[in-house]
């Protein structure tokens, strides 16, 4: 099972949306609505934001948001802020977890 | 308040077995649908999920380190137990566990973290 693709980084500036993307197979993203998405500042532990594609855990700002079209997930995160600035990996469950490749998003 | 902390050497030498241990609070490993992953995370590089284990004593692995990996647990004392046989230096990593919450696959707890380093 290989590992998710996402891009390397992404970029934005302050109030601006961003999306990351999130690519797999039929076999993964493809198949099932079960696509999380988890924030990570450096030397902190991954942090849950969107799970089962598009829902918010409590406490999550709705400036995220989560969606997916065939094999590719994405998010979106909105009115862009300093702290949003964090690496981001994508999850896909299909009998087994695999992560995607990780995303540094940079306010600019 | 759920936690989880992981625990276990922060060296280990090539060849030798690694064992991690889970300690969490806040949930019962009995409970229906409840489970307790592990992930790792090498320095610089992408999170990769290693292994978890059901409250039904279900147990699942990454196909690509399946044989290398065990995970068990101890209702009683709240832990879960991850064996790594055979470490490399590539095996270098920061470990995590995490809870999985009933119904939903994904982690929405996590430990802090611990790094094991493989060398001689």
């Amino acid at each position: 099972q290989s590992a998710l693709t996402q891009p390397a980084s992404v970029s934005g500036s302050p109030g601006q949306s961003i999306t990351i993307s999130c690519t797999g197979t039929s076999s993964d993203v493809g198949s099932y609505n079960l696509v999380s998405w988890y924030q990570q500042h450096p030397g902190k532990a991954p942090k849950l934001m969107i799970y089962e594609g598009s829902k918010r855990p409590s406490g999550v700002s709705n400036r995220f948001s989560g969606s997916k079209s065939g094999n590719t997930a994405s998010l979106t995160i909105s009115g862009l802020q300093a702290e949003d600035e964090a690496d981001y990996y994508c999850c896909s469950y299909a009998g087994s977890y695999v992560f995607g490749t990780g995303t540094k998003v940079t306010v600019l | 308040q759920i936690t989880l902390k992981e625990s276990g050497p922060t060296l280990v030498k090539p060849t030798q077995t690694l064992t991690l241990t889970c300690t969490f609070s806040g949930f019962s490993l009995s409970t229906s649908g409840v489970g307790v992953g592990w992930i790792r995370q090498p320095p610089g590089k992408a999170l990769e999920w290693l292994a978890l284990i059901y409250w039904d004593d279900d147990k699942r692995y990454s196909p690509s380190l399946k044989s290398r990996l065990t995970i068990t647990k101890d209702t009683s004392k709240n832990q879960v137990v991850l064996t790594m046989t055979n470490m490399d230096p590539v095996d270098t990593s920061t470990y995590y566990c995490a809870h999985r919450t009933t119904g939903l696959r994904m982690f929405d707890y996590w430990g802090q973290g611990t790094l094991v380093t493989v060398s001689s």
